[in-house]
């Protein structure tokens, strides 16, 4: 089975300042991987994925991840925040062979002025 | 596309009641999840279904929970007797297994459900 670890439960961080999401995932067999933010009071939105190809992903909102194999991590970045971007953010992969997703417990990330 | 819709979004109710969730998936989609987030646990997979059949409801916490999904347009998970514990958000995801984007799940805004 897949598991994902997202390092950090709290990230603050000011407005304009870049912000990194620890991800770290483990599976015995070749995955995919997201991340989905939460804004709140809504229901999860896809940022990025990575399926296969260049490691470094770009999603919507300025936002980045790298997949980096040896290390089974999958990083999310972003080189400016906005307090638009104040949301809980989860890390989940999936097995290519199946339907299930297995998600992170999620990073709250809080943007200040 | 109007995306996943669920209803209601806000249901309180007092325990023992009968609890019904609604979900539309989006058009054309023919897999459904339905999902619980809370505090303690997280986002857990409660059922999941193929083609209006379940395939995997091995996160269905007890008997209490049961999930249908009598067309390809419309899912129902219901409570009943609800219980205090029971108190969280609920999501539905769909997706397709056809073509380019089988492997992204599409949640809806979720039902958030208090049992006093």
């Amino acid at each position: 089975a897949q598991s994902v670890t997202q390092l950090d439960s709290q990230v603050p961080v000011f407005e304009e300042a870049p912000v990194e999401l620890r991800c770290n995932y483990s599976s015995s067999v070749s995955v995919y991987l997201f991340w989905y933010v939460q804004y709140p009071n809504q229901g999860l939105q896809l940022l990025l994925k990575y399926l296969s190809g260049s490691t470094l992903v770009k999603g919507i909102n300025g936002f980045e991840a790298e997949f980096n194999k040896s290390q089974t991590s999958f990083h999310l970045r972003k080189p400016s925040v906005h307090i638009s971007d104040t949301a809980e953010y989860f890390c989940a992969v999936k097995r290519r062979v199946d339907y299930k997703l297995s998600f992170g417990a999620g990073t709250t990330v809080t943007v200040r002025a | 596309d109007a995306g996943v819709i669920q209803s209601p979004r806000h249901e309180v109710t007092e325990m023992g009641q009968e609890v019904t969730l609604r979900c539309k998936p989006i058009s054309g989609h023919n897999s459904l999840f339905w999902y619980r987030q809370t505090m303690m646990r997280g986002l857990e997979l409660l059922i999941y279904f193929n083609n209006n059949v379940p395939i995997d409801d091995s996160g269905m916490p007890e008997d209490r929970f049961s999930a249908k999904m009598p067309n390809a347009s419309f899912s129902t998970l219901k409570i009943q007797p609800s219980e205090p514990r029971d108190s969280a958000v609920y999501f539905c995801a769909s997706r397709t297994t056809t073509g380019s984007s089988t492997d992204t799940q599409y949640f809806g805004p979720g039902t958030r459900l208090t049992v006093l």
